[in-house]
């Protein structure tokens, strides 16, 4: 069966920091992969999206990047945190367009100090 | 806008059927209608999906309007454990899912 992996599930970083948050499938191929982020109360928001390696479609112009190294492997990226980016970040997976349901990971909670 | 509109909570008792609203005027021919529940802390879990016709699966029913400008989830014996925020999503091109605000179901034992 399919998995997906997130880690970590907490981090708190300082101002200013970089970042990467490593997101993993296991049991299936070419995936398409995203990155949400959601703010406390709120719904998600799409930052990132992927139909295949090394190919980033980013949905909202920010402080952040992503990247697909491998197949089943999506991460996502900063320079220089900013307080803003604080948030509940979820990484997802589904099997093709449309018509198929994603399939979510547990969560980064990060917090910016 | 892409996004769906969804009352922001609603509660139900134990046992009764319990009827999720969702509004997605704006919905194209192809984009399908998904519903997913979530959590505090998790990520959110499917739940159902469909395209024009009414969705049947061991979790809820889909139905969807005949202009395809709203759908219903519909939960049919509500139980302490689907209290959760439910989330309305169209699709949009391809590949994209667009998550509204979500509805908070409060389920009264």
């Amino acid at each position: 069966s399919q998995t997906i992996h997130q880690w970590p599930a907490t981090l708190v970083q300082p101002v200013g920091s970089p970042l990467s948050l490593e997101c993993t499938v296991e049991g299936t191929s070419n995936p398409n992969l995203y990155w949400y982020r959601q703010a406390a109360g709120r719904g998600l928001q799409l930052l990132f999206y992927s139909v295949g390696i090394g190919q980033i479609s980013s949905e909202v112009p920010q402080n952040l990047s992503a990247s697909r190294p491998q197949d089943r492997q999506f991460i996502l990226s900063s320079k220089k945190l900013l307080l803003s980016d604080s948030g509940f970040y979820l990484c997802a997976w589904s099997g093709g367009g449309r018509n198929q349901p994603q399939h979510f990971g547990d969560g980064t909670r990060l917090s910016i100090l | 806008d892409a996004k769906t509109t969804q009352p922001n909570s609603m509660e139900s008792n134990e046992e009764e059927p319990v009827h999720l609203p969702c509004n997605h005027s704006t919905i194209s021919g192809t984009d399908y209608i998904h519903w997913y529940r979530q959590l505090p802390s998790q990520g959110p879990e499917y739940v159902i999906h469909g395209l024009t016709s009414n969705v049947n699966n061991r979790m809820a029913s889909l139905a969807i309007a005949e202009d395809r400008k709203s759908s219903t989830l519909i939960l049919h014996r509500a139980t302490l454990r689907d209290a959760a925020v439910y989330y309305c999503i169209r699709t949009s091109g391809t590949y994209k899912y667009i998550f509204g605000t979500g509805t908070r179901l409060k389920v009264l034992a």
